[in-house]
């Protein structure tokens, strides 16, 4: 069974840094692409960035470009997410989520991590 | 960015009707929609892949269909389980983009 569970969300600071993890099982992870999506309370989702199977190549929407950087260690079967200069509007839930092998995007999710960028 | 639109934001219909969703890109995206389904207070559970695929264990009371700029999401039958926010996304080009969503009730 395919299983997602990320961690390392919680309450920071605006221009802080915080990095999540997602420890994945039940499949052969180093064959997937990975991805990071998130919701902000109440609200729609939004796309955070994408890494493909072995790390040298990642993906990113402007509105995190050149703050957030996903990576990937294949041999712990996990997927991270720094996120560093932390603003409000980053205040959301973070799924980490699998590309499929044909690429169809998220075809698993994990339960999600609340991450809140408050003073 | 290809935008998505998805209408109507809300609907509310009753049990064991035929319900369409609509999913509108600003550009053509080929066959590259996904269609997902989000409960409260669960994770997005993806149902249709390339506009009309069903994904594996899927009711096949759900069907997609569209191509190009316009998608179509139908449940033929709704069922009380099918309350849920329902989104679609782009995977034609990066970024990949979700249309805002559509909140289904039952009647």
């Amino acid at each position: 069974e395919v299983q997602l569970v990320e961690s390392g969300g919680g309450l920071v600071q605006p221009g802080r840094s915080l990095k999540l993890s997602c420890a994945a099982s039940g499949f052969t992870f180093s064959n997937y692409y990975m991805a990071w999506v998130r919701q902000a309370p109440k609200k729609g989702l939004e796309w955070v960035a994408t890494i493909s199977t072995s790390g040298s190549r990642t993906y990113y929407p402007d509105s995190v470009k050149g703050r957030f950087t996903i990576s990937r260690d294949n041999a712990k079967s996990s997927l991270y997410l720094q996120m560093n200069s932390l603003k409000s509007e980053d205040t959301a839930t973070y799924y980490c989520a699998r590309h499929d092998n044909s690429g169809v995007p998220f075809d698993y999710w994990g339960q999600g991590v609340m991450v809140t960028v408050s003073s | 960015d290809i935008q998505m639109t998805q209408s109507p934001s809300f609907l509310s219909a009753s049990v064991g009707d035929r319900v369409t969703l609509s999913c509108k890109a600003s550009q053509n995206i080929n066959k590259y929609l996904a269609w997902y389904q989000q409960k409260l207070g669960e994770a997005p559970k993806l149902l249709i892949y390339n506009a009309n695929s069903l994904q594996t264990g899927i009711p096949s009371r759900f069907s997609g269909s569209g191509s190009g700029t316009d998608f179509t999401l139908t449940i033929s039958s709704l069922q009380p389980e099918d309350v849920a926010t329902y989104f679609c996304l782009q995977h034609n080009s990066w970024p990949l983009t979700f249309g805002s969503g559509t909140k289904l009730e039952i009647k």
